[in-house]
C-alpha cells in the first residue's frame, strides 16, 4: 500500500538551528512531493512542491526540499529557524495525477526564542 | 482569489444524529476534494469531485458518509448517524496544476 512516513514526532529546536526533517514513501514510479505547514490556529498551507526538474525545490519563508529518488525521499530543510516557524509540517505524497495525496503523519516542530 | 471556505467551523452532536458540512471552492477550480483528519495523523483522503461527478471514494467513507455537489460549485457531505469515532476534522480543499491542493479551514466535528 502507498504510505508517508515522517520520521519525527516533534523536533524542538532553538531559533537559528537548522531544521531537517525526513520524509520518506513506499514505493516509486511516478511521484509529485509536497511538502504543507500548519501555524498555530490557521489552516494548512502550501510550503513547497515537486513535480520535474531540479530535484532541490525552494519553497517559501526560506524552505527547500531535495528528492532523492533513490531513497524514496523528500526531506525538508531550513538552515536557519525562527520562532516564527513553529508549526506542524507535513509531507504528501501523489501517484498519479489526480491530486489524490497521501499524507504523513506530520512532525510538530517548536522553535525556542 | 477568495480561498476555500467550509462551514460551520465547528459542530458538537449527539451519537446518532445526521449533520452537514459546506464546502465553496475556489471559484475557477472544477476539482474539490474532502479529507479527514484526527488527532496526530495527516489529512486521510475520503473522496473527489471533478465538476459534478464524483470520480473516487475512499473505503473510510462508510454508507453513513454521502458527498453531492450538485452544480459542480459548492459540496456538502453528509453523516448520517454519528457516531464518537466520526470525531474529527472534515477538511475540504480545490485544486489547480500550479499551485497544487488549496485547503479551508475545516469543519471541526465532534459527537459527545
Amino acid at each position: 500500500a502507498q504510505s508517508v512516513s515522517q520520521h519525527n514526532h516533534h523536533v524542538i529546536l532553538s531559533e537559528a538551528a537548522s531544521l531537517e526533517l525526513g520524509c520518506n514513501y513506499s514505493y516509486g514510479g511516478t511521484v509529485n512531493l509536497f511538502w504543507y505547514v500548519q501555524y498555530p490556529g490557521q489552516h494548512l498551507q502550501l510550503l513547497l512542491k515537486y513535480f520535474s526538474g531540479d530535484p532541490l525545490v525552494k519553497g517559501i519563508k526560506g524552505f527547500e526540499a531535495e528528492f532523492i529518488k533513490s531513497k524514496f525521499s523528500f526531506n525538508l530543510r531550513k538552515p536557519s529557524v525562527q520562532w516564527s516557524d513553529t508549526a506542524e509540517y507535513f509531507c504528501a505524497v501523489m501517484w498519479g495525477s489526480n491530486y489524490k495525496l497521501t499524507f504523513g503523519k506530520g512532525t510538530l516542530l517548536t522553535v525556542n526564542p | 482569489d477568495t480561498g476555500v471556505s467550509q462551514n460551520p467551523r465547528h459542530k458538537i452532536t449527539k451519537r446518532g444524529q445526521n449533520v452537514t458540512f459546506r464546502c465553496d471552492p475556489i471559484s475557477e477550480h472544477n476539482r474539490l476534494y474532502w479529507y479527514r483528519q484526527t488527532l496526530g495523523q495527516g489529512p486521510e483522503f475520503l473522496t473527489y469531485f471533478q465538476n459534478e461527478a464524483q470520480l473516487e471514494k475512499s473505503r473510510l467513507l462508510s454508507d453513513r458518509f454521502s458527498a453531492e455537489r450538485p452544480k459542480g460549485s459548492f459540496s456538502t457531505l453528509e453523516i448520517q448517524r454519528t457516531e464518537q469515532g466520526d470525531s474529527a476534522m472534515y477538511l475540504c480543499a480545490s485544486s489547480s496544476p500550479d499551485r497544487g491542493l488549496i485547503f479551508g479551514p475545516g469543519t471541526r466535528l465532534t459527537v459527545t
